[in-house]
């Protein structure tokens, strides 16, 4: 039950598109429909950005985009602005039910 | 619209357990919706997810964890608990209850989650 993959931190500029990616197992993420994406900026609670790998909640923005091929998910966050600068965590559910995060993604927006 | 918050002492001795509450308001720990579900985050570290349970009262741990976590529900309260035994000054962190919503495998409220100390 290892944490999934992801970099510690991943950078662009205003505008620019970044993807970030999150690496797990064929018992996690590759056998897995349940994939989410959370951003969290210190001290403020997870917003939820992307669930079922590609859906996003009413109200996130569609500059947030979610895909997976294989035992990697990834979050693509286009026309980057200053308010994104903030950790983002992957979450799958695993084949026996248990749940597992990443690491976490530092994002700096320069 | 959901909201959540965790209660319990933010500071534990070694060896000792750990208890927390979540309240919800908002939305019924008796729905077959929704899962309710522990998270933590140690200082300077990633999310970690410790267990959930359904309002039936099935459960789900964290392996790495299971030998020393429970997590229950009070409908009636409608309130959700865990309780880490044993516990060492690694579980120090902040402790988030939050939904889990069933078939979609995502957690979409959290609480504001609270700081439990161990010290060494």
């Amino acid at each position: 039950h290892s944490a999934l993959t992801q970099p510690a931190s991943v950078s662009g500029s205003p505008g620019q598109s970044i993807t970030m990616s999150c690496t797990g197992t064929s018992s996690d993420i590759g056998s897995s429909y349940f994939l989410s994406w959370y951003q969290r900026h210190p001290g403020k609670v997870p917003k939820l950005l992307i669930y079922e790998g590609t859906k996003r909640p009413s109200g996130v923005s569609n500059r947030f985009s979610g895909s997976k091929s294989g035992n990697t998910a990834s979050l693509t966050i286009s026309g980057l602005q200053a308010e994104d600068e903030a950790y983002y965590y992957c979450c799958s559910y695993a084949a026996d039910s248990t749940l597992v995060f990443g690491g976490g993604t530092n994002l700096a927006v320069l | 619209q959901p909201q959540l918050q965790e209660s319990g002492p933010g500071l534990v001795k070694p060896s000792e357990t750990l208890s927390l509450t979540c309240t919800v308001s908002g939305a019924s720990t008796s729905s077959s919706s929704f899962y309710w579900a522990w998270i933590r985050q140690p200082p300077g570290k990633g999310l970690e997810w410790i267990a959930y349970i359904s309002s039936s009262g099935n459960t789900y741990y964290n392996p790495s964890l299971k030998s020393r976590v429970t997590i229950s529900v009070d409908t009636s309260k409608n309130q959700f608990s865990l309780r880490l035994r044993s516990v060492t000054a690694p579980d120090t962190a902040v402790y988030s209850c939050a939904r889990l919503r069933y078939g979609s495998g995502c957690f979409d409220y959290w609480g504001q989650g609270t700081l439990v100390t161990v010290p060494s």
